[in-house]
């Protein structure tokens, strides 16, 4: 069990759809992270939330659009994926930027 | 932030130590070594970190060398469970605050043999 939980743990949907990953933490973390790991890789950062607003964008597509509506919850809105991005998406949350970085177990996202 | 060089895979047996090493040349002196490893199937989890003296935790011991430029993660008593991949990444925390993210190299893969 993790303390960050994120939902779905599995998606499938197609190049039009659109579609919304969510992730929580109730630890009054106030960094929240996505990161994208494709099959055989390490994870790759995309996102940093600090205090519920974005501090980095790691060159990103646009069709990942992410939304931090509270201090406990991070979203990742998704639109037009490609094939290629078909991959696990992590989330992670930190107390703030020097302390340990806690995992959700992903969502596998798959993309036809 | 500063690269770090890790063996692709190491095996060991089960109830021995493992000592997975990690070469961190170009460390700065406000990188913080940290570890953290992947099951599988499960996302990365926090091991232990340090900034420059030997660190202890429930989990395991990280040893870091007097010069800084290599580190090596001890765990004292392998169990089949350990098997994962094991990253070291170094993180600065004097970058001009605020919140980063972690930059993952490729890790080392440890097989763990009963």
């Amino acid at each position: 069990d993790t303390e960050v939980t994120q939902t779905p743990k599995h998606l499938v949907m197609g190049m039009t759809n659109k579609k919304s990953l969510k992730c929580e933490q109730h630890m009054g973390h106030r960094a929240m992270y996505w990161y994208k790991q494709k099959a055989k890789k390490p994870p790759e950062l995309m996102f940093v939330y600090s205090y519920e607003k974005l501090s980095i964008n790691e060159s990103v597509p646009s069709r990942f659009s992410p939304e931090c509506p509270n201090s406990s919850l991070l979203n990742l809105h998704l639109h037009a994926l490609q094939p290629e991005d078909s991959a696990l998406y992590l989330c992670a949350s930190s107390l703030d930027r020097t302390q340990p970085q806690h995992f959700g177990d992903g969502t596998r996202l798959s993309i036809l | 932030d500063a690269k770090t060089t890790q063996p692709n895979s190491m095996e060991s047996n089960e109830e021995e130590p493992v000592h997975l090493p990690c070469n961190h040349s170009t460390i700065s002196g406000t990188d913080y070594i940290h570890w953290y490893r992947q099951l599988p199937s499960q996302g990365p989890e926090y091991v232990i970190h340090g900034l420059t003296s030997n660190v202890n935790n429930r989990m395991a011991s990280l040893a870091i060398a007097e010069d800084r430029k290599s580190s090596t993660l001890i765990l004292h008593r392998a169990t089949l469970r350990d098997a994962a991949v094991y990253y070291c990444i170094l993180r600065d925390w004097d970058s001009g605050g605020g919140a980063d993210g972690l930059t993952f190299g490729k890790g080392t893969h440890l097989i763990i043999q009963p």
